[in-house]
């Protein structure tokens, strides 16, 4: 299957700072990638969409000001927690879509785990 | 209603024995259907897909779709204790690229 990368794969900071996350599609190319939350024990919940050149698409009760997405090329996307707090401490997922010959599915980069302190 | 819901589990079985993974759906328009195991603290990862009503086969698993009662199933053949995980069935509806996941079920394959 397609390989997709995060950095980090863990970050712990202080309250108030912000994180930013990386995805990158390593042999593919995906005008779409998909950001994650998942807390301990329950599934992964989709917070946006993010489109290579466009901005992102956020789900209900997402705030778009606190979570930045930036889809700036085919290979990659990043998301900014902007002063993270402890409540922003789970796990982030990122997602690319493969698309072409027949297929149309997402890969899952290996996550990041963020612990705000 | 849940869009997609899978029972929690544990599922229990032996080793060497087939799992069942059984889920459902609420959107009569979805069109793609995915397979994903987690194992805790890891990411998902792709096990099978499947499109068309009928089964699909690829290697120890079988996804079967039936769109009229809006049900997916993955069956695992030849348990082994390392596909002990938790399995989450993913949904995708028409014209769109959301897919919505389920809460999972968790197999235990049993030595």
């Amino acid at each position: 299957g397609a390989v997709v990368s995060q950095h980090p794969s863990r970050v712990i900071c202080k309250s108030g700072t912000s994180v930013k996350i990386e995805c990158r599609s390593l042999d593919f190319q995906a005008t779409t990638m998909f950001w994650y939350r998942q807390f301990p024990k329950q599934s992964l919940m989709l917070m946006a969409t993010s489109n290579e050149g466009s901005k992102a698409t956020y789900e209900q009760g997402v705030e778009k000001d606190k979570f930045l997405i930036n889809h700036a090329s085919l290979t990659l996307s990043t998301l900014t927690v902007t002063s993270a707090h402890p409540e922003d401490s789970s796990f982030y997922i990122c997602s690319a879509r493969a698309t072409g010959q027949g297929i149309d599915e997402q890969f899952f980069g290996p996550g990041t785990r963020l612990t705000v302190l | 209603q849940k869009e997609v819901e899978q029972n929690s589990g544990p599922l229990s079985v032996p080793e060497g024995a087939i799992a069942s993974l059984n889920c459902t759906y609420s959107d009569r328009g979805s069109q793609s259907f995915f397979w994903y195991r987690q194992y805790s603290g890891k990411s998902p990862e792709l096990i099978m897909f499947i499109y068309s009503n009928g089964d699909k086969e690829d290697g120890r698993f079988t996804a079967q779709l039936n769109k009229a009662s809006q049900y997916v199933s993955l069956l695992i053949r030849d348990s082994q204790p390392s596909d002990s995980a938790t399995y989450l069935c993913a949904v995708r509806g028409g014209g769109y690229q959301k897919v919505t996941f389920g809460t999972g079920t968790k197999l235990q394959v049993i030595p």
